[in-house]
């Protein structure tokens, strides 16, 4: 079955730099994957979703790539600030069909320090 | 995308007790789901609520512990039944097929945390 693996490692850097944050998968590749923001006992909060024929998607300060070679997704911040600091989640279709459900990474606690 | 509610934002439960939890979406959606996150770890699917039928679980969820109803295509709940300790954890309603943007996109509640003495 499909794995997700994303650093358990916390993530520290300094505001005004770019974070970085990975996310691997172990199987087939999906359809789509999505990328989350989750504050400390609160609902996840959509931030992306990027389709496997695209490479590259951006909102504002975010970035994701996908690499369906690579099986990996990487997600940017740029100017990065400290209210960034979150766990990031990324998520994956379990399946190809549409109605699959999604599987969760563990998540990337990024911290910015100011 | 969808504006989800919760109902109750929290609640602190004795053993034994059953607790229904409520969702609430803006506008009807295709597929409701029940998450749940044990302190420190990442989200794991109970159920999908089906409308006008019984909810498909996930592997190691059963109905007699977690009975979900859905009667409409913006409204469900979630009961944890005969409550103990290990049933700690924040409750999450998730949609997919929110009326407007990608069929494809999920959005969650803002979570029920639920802690049990």
């Amino acid at each position: 079955s499909q794995k997700i693996e994303q650093n358990s490692e916390a993530l520290n850097i300094q505001e005004g730099k770019t974070a970085t944050l990975t996310c691997n998968y172990t199987n087939y590749s999906p359809a789509y994957l999505q990328w989350y923001r989750q504050d400390p006992g609160r609902g996840p909060v959509f931030l992306l979703l990027i389709r496997e024929n695209e490479k590259e998607k951006r909102k504002e300060r975010l970035k994701v790539t996908f690499d369906t070679t690579l099986k990996q997704s990487l997600f940017h911040i740029t100017a990065s600030q400290p209210a960034d600091s979150a766990t990031y989640l990324c998520a994956l279709p379990q399946g190809r069909g549409a109605t699959n459900k999604l599987i969760f990474g563990t998540g990337t606690l990024l911290a910015v320090q100011p | 995308s969808a504006v989800i509610s919760q109902k109750p934002s929290r609640d602190i439960c004795q053993r034994g007790t059953s607790l229904t939890i409520q969702c609430q979406v803006d506008s009807q959606v295709t597929m409701m789901f029940w998450y749940r996150q044990q302190p420190g770890q990442s989200l794991t699917l109970i159920a999908t609520a089906n409308q006008g039928s019984e909810a498909t679980y996930e592997s190691g969820f059963v109905i007699d512990k977690f009975p979900i109803s859905r009667p409409n295509l913006t409204f469900s709940t979630l009961t944890v039944s005969n409550m103990s300790p290990e049933d700690s954890s924040i409750y999450l309603c998730s949609v997919r097929g929110a009326t407007s943007g990608s069929t494809d996109t999920q959005y969650f509640g803002p979570g029920t945390r639920l802690t049990v003495l």
